[in-house]
């Protein structure tokens, strides 16, 4: 069965500081990744996706993320963190079109960001 | 890409009565979905939006309780009902672009914010 696995619920940075959250995924053909992050009180908004290619992708706000297919890994990384990006963090499979498009969301992993 | 609006934006009901929610997409989708967003959790799918056809229900979920319609390619309505306070939640609507076979990208709507009493 497809899963997705963010071990860490919260984790806590000081701002300035490099930020790492981890997403491991179960998935037999394909995946495509994203990483979601969802602000108090507001919608989802992509941050990046990963379809194929260069496995290092870049997205918004200074954040990247790295597909490792050995590890069956999505990590999410930002080099400094600034405080506005305290927020939840979703990482997400999607199925693709022999899946319906539909999307598997992890946990979710809170980012607290201490000054 | 996609603008998604939903109404309403947030409501509070009583127990037992029904919400209809709707979502409007600014251009024609090939897929459209609703999400649930139970407090401090992660979203999980409720069902496909099918057009002109019942909606394809994700396990757990029941069309009794959710009953949802689709009957353009722009336009969905989900309807939470007999609710109970274990229905408060935030109901998403997403859809996604696809070109062909290809798996362009997946966006959400604002969301619609339900407390039950």
């Amino acid at each position: 069965a497809q899963s997705v696995t963010q071990p860490d619920i919260h984790i806590t940075v000081s701002e300035g500081a490099s930020l790492e959250l981890r997403c491991n995924y179960s998935y037999g053909a394909t995946p495509y990744l994203f990483w979601y992050v969802q602000s108090p009180g507001q919608g989802l908004q992509l941050l990046l996706k990963y379809f194929s290619g260069d496995t290092l992708v870049q997205g918004i706000k200074g954040f990247e993320a790295e597909f490792k297919r050995s590890q069956s890994s999505f990590n999410l990384r930002k080099p400094s963190v600034h405080w506005s990006d305290a927020a939840e963090y979703f990482c997400a499979v999607g199925r693709g079109p022999t899946g319906g498009f539909k999307t598997i969301f992890g946990a979710g992993t809170r980012l607290f960001v201490k000054a | 890409s996609a603008v998604i609006s939903q109404k309403p934006s947030r409501d509070i009901c009583q127990r037992g009565t029904s919400l209809t929610i709707q979502c409007q997409v600014d251009s024609q989708v090939t897929m459209m979905f609703w999400y649930r967003q139970q407090p401090g959790q992660s979203l999980t799918l409720i069902a496909t939006a099918n057009q002109g056809s019942e909606a394809t229900y994700e396990s757990g979920f029941v069309i009794d309780k959710f009953p949802i319609s689709r009957p353009n390619l722009t336009f969905s309505t989900l309807t939470v009902s007999n609710m109970s306070p274990e229905d408060s939640s935030i109901y998403l609507c997403s859809v996604v672009v696809a070109g062909g076979i290809s798996y362009n990208e997946q966006f959400f709507g604002p969301g619609t914010r339900l407390t039950v009493l």
